[in-house]
């Protein structure tokens, strides 16, 4: 089936650095959405993309749409300790090349550790 | 707070057991979408239901099942339990169907933790 490639994994960082992680597929998706995950809690919608190229800010994070419709990244500026979680991208396949589920795939996730 | 409720919150039940987890969506949303997470696969979809009707299935066992009710509540039922069933379920809901476009963000609830002994 279709999968998801994250990267990092996994992220050390100090409070305050800049981080970025990106998903990519070798299949085309109509939608990206990038989830953040706290222990013991359901994935927090952070940021949904539904056209190629788009760019779109939610307070410190910013994500993009890639051109080719197979890949987005996600940028947090100015971390702090409360970003600490595990962010997930997801997709939903395009409808125009084929796909036809609303269901979303998951990439497994990039887990963040700010350092005060 | 998401607007979609799960419960329970746990549950702890030995092998070839059947349980019921119950989800209901947001105010106006149509869609309900089943995700089971396990250390070792991430968010996997199960399947999905939309205004009453199974619209998509995921990877889901034939020992599960679910279904959508009148006024949109869900129910996951999962029966013969395995060890390897212990996971979180995840319930999900969107206003449409994500078949045909327009906008379909996925909110999800806070999920139900299924232990197997």
């Amino acid at each position: 089936g279709q999968q998801l490639n994250q990267s990092p994994q996994s992220m050390f960082i100090q409070e305050g650095e800049d981080v970025s992680m990106n998903c990519t597929s070798s299949s085309i998706f109509n939608t990206w959405l990038w989830y953040k995950q706290e222990p013991g809690e359901g994935p927090v919608l952070l940021i949904a993309l539904y056209k190629a190229g788009e760019l779109t800010s939610n307070g410190r994070l910013t994500a993009q749409f890639g051109i080719t419709r197979k890949d987005s990244f996600l940028n947090i500026s100015a971390s702090i300790p409360s970003d600490v979680g595990i962010y997930f991208c997801a997709g939903q396949l395009g409808w125009d090349y084929g796909g036809s589920q609303g269901n979303l795939i998951f990439g497994k996730g990039t887990k963040l550790s700010v350092k005060p | 707070d998401s607007g979609v409720t799960q419960t329970p919150k746990h549950l702890i039940t030995a092998t070839g057991q059947r349980v019921t987890l119950r989800c209901s969506p947001r105010s106006g949303d149509l869609s309900v979408y089943w995700y089971q997470q396990s250390l070792d696969q991430g968010l996997q979809f199960l399947i999905q239901y939309y205004n009453g009707e199974e619209r998509a299935k995921g990877n889901i066992l034939e020992r599960f099942s679910a279904q959508q009710f009148p006024d949109l509540h869900s129910e996951l039922n999962l029966s013969s339990l395995e060890l390897g069933d212990s996971a979180l379920y995840f319930c999900a809901s969107s206003p449409r169907s994500g078949t045909s476009g327009g906008y379909n963000e996925q909110f999800f609830g806070p999920g139900t933790r299924l232990t197997v002994l």
